[in-house]
């Protein structure tokens, strides 16, 4: 199946621990994307990368470290965990077309439900 | 910096009634998206605006971008039960700017 797929989809872990989250898409997209959904829905852009750079760095604590080692993976690892760090966790993938930088649309994995305890 | 705002945040709607989000942005966007995130799902892409004045069709969904192209809608005619979700748009300034989500509509449909 053509797909963004991320491992695992649930993580039950305790604080101070660190974690890994791994991200796939097999969609020939160039870029790849980390977003932090809250309890709340709202999406909070984390990283970006396009072809294995990193475009999109956001405020993020430098607990959290993206690594894309090719442009079909995309893998978080946080250290430390703290509480507030539980939430969904979505990777998401997209073609940037051209000089024009012509978007499209984000297709969304199902997401990693982390919850710190 | 870029903000894109939402209203409202929850709809009640009744089964068979029509309903419309919107979408608010404090500049001049240069394309939107909109996403649905069914509950427990992920988001996912509907459609993406490019042109002042755009409408475009989806079925019983019709979305709209302003002629200043800082404000969008969503339009959904006789809603049903498989409506149910958080609708967000997402918008970027620039082509190759960052695509700033919403906070969402969360829809809920009364049979």
């Amino acid at each position: 199946d053509t797909a963004v797929s991320q491992t695992p989809k649930y993580l039950v872990t305790q604080m101070g621990n660190d974690k890994s989250i791994k991200c796939e898409q097999n969609l020939g997209h160039d870029t790849m994307y980390w977003y932090k959904q809250d309890s709340k829905k709202f999406l909070k852009i984390m990283f970006s990368y396009n072809n294995k750079e990193l475009i999109i760095n956001e405020t993020v604590p430098n607990r959290f470290s993206p690594k894309s080692p090719d442009k079909a993976h995309l893998n978080l690892h946080i250290n430390s965990l703290e509480l507030g760090d539980s939430a969904v966790y979505f990777c998401a993938s997209s073609q940037r077309g051209g000089r024009t930088g012509t978007n499209y649309g984000y297709t969304f994995g199902s997401g990693t439900r982390l919850t710190v305890v | 910096g870029q903000q894109v705002m939402q209203i409202p945040q929850y709809q009640h709607v009744q089964e068979g009634e029509d309903f419309t989000t919107y979408c608010n942005s404090s500049t001049t966007l240069s394309n939107i998206q909109w996403y649905k995130q069914r509950p427990g799902g992920h988001p996912v892409f509907l459609i993406q605006l490019v042109k002042s004045g755009e409408v475009k069709k989806q079925k019983r969904l019709t979305f709209q971008f302003g002629e200043a192209k800082k404000n969008s809608s969503l339009h959904i005619t006789a809603t049903q039960t498989t409506d149910v979700g958080t609708y967000f748009c997402a918008g970027r300034r620039d082509s190759w700017g960052k695509l700033q989500f919403g906070a969402g509509t969360q829809v809920v449909v009364t049979p």
